[in-house]
């Protein structure tokens, strides 16, 4: 069965500080994965997404994921945290296009000053 | 240049009521989705049209009718509206490689 977990309901990190959100996936042929970022009271927006090729993937805003077939994980990571990044994230899989994508629960990012 | 458009942005309706709300696309995408996010943001896939063909109907009451007029609208109509139906819904279109493009979202409440 298709699926997501994050695992983290809530996580809270310091501004400056480095980030890393969890994502792992049950997926039975080859997954496009996805990280999409909501902030409060809007639509969803795209942070990067991963098909084929390079396994470490950079998209908008700093953040990065990397696709670790063995672990099935697709973990988003940041360097250093702005307190405009407070928002929810979610990570998703599905197949091409036409198919159904699956999301995770998100994540919750607060940002401590 | 707003690439998925919603309206409205809120609905306030009583129970037993029929709404619609309306989505629209300039991007070019064959398919379009409707998705439902509860109050824990629990994101979940409603329907699925490809070229104005169903192609995803979730386990979803059949109060829920999606009408595709072209491809580049897809609209959401309720019937007999319920308290649980209070949500935010969410249209969205996909490219190829089926990124999905969200829009801004309808805030349904149901009193």
């Amino acid at each position: 069965a298709q699926s997501v977990t994050q695992p983290d309901i809530h996580i809270t990190v310091s501004e400056g500080a480095s980030l890393e959100l969890r994502c792992n996936y049950s997926y039975g042929a080859t997954p496009y994965l996805f990280w999409y970022v909501q902030s409060p009271g809007q639509g969803l927006q795209l942070l990067l997404k991963y098909f084929s090729g390079d396994t470490l993937v950079q998209g908008i805003k700093g953040f990065e994921a990397e696709f670790k077939r063995s672990q099935s994980s697709f973990n988003l990571r940041k360097p250093s945290v702005h307190w405009s990044d407070a928002a929810e994230y979610f990570c998703a899989v599905g197949g091409s296009s036409a198919s159904k994508i699956i999301f995770g629960s998100g994540t919750r990012l607060s940002i401590r000053p | 240049d707003t690439a998925v458009s919603q309206t409205p942005k809120y609905l306030v309706t009583q129970m037993g009521n029929d709404k619609s709300i309306k989505c629209e696309q300039n991007l070019g995408h064959d398919t379009m989705y409707w998705y439902k996010q509860d109050s824990k943001k629990f994101l979940k896939i409603m329907f699925s049209y490809n070229n104005k063909e169903l192609i995803i109907n979730e386990t979803v009451p059949n109060r829920f009718s999606p009408k595709s007029p072209d491809k580049a609208h897809l609209n959401l109509h309720i019937n007999s509206l319920e308290l649980g139906d209070s949500a935010v819904y969410f249209c969205a279109s996909s490219d190829r490689e089926g990124e999905q493009y969200f829009g801004p979202g309808t805030r349904l409440t149901v009193t």
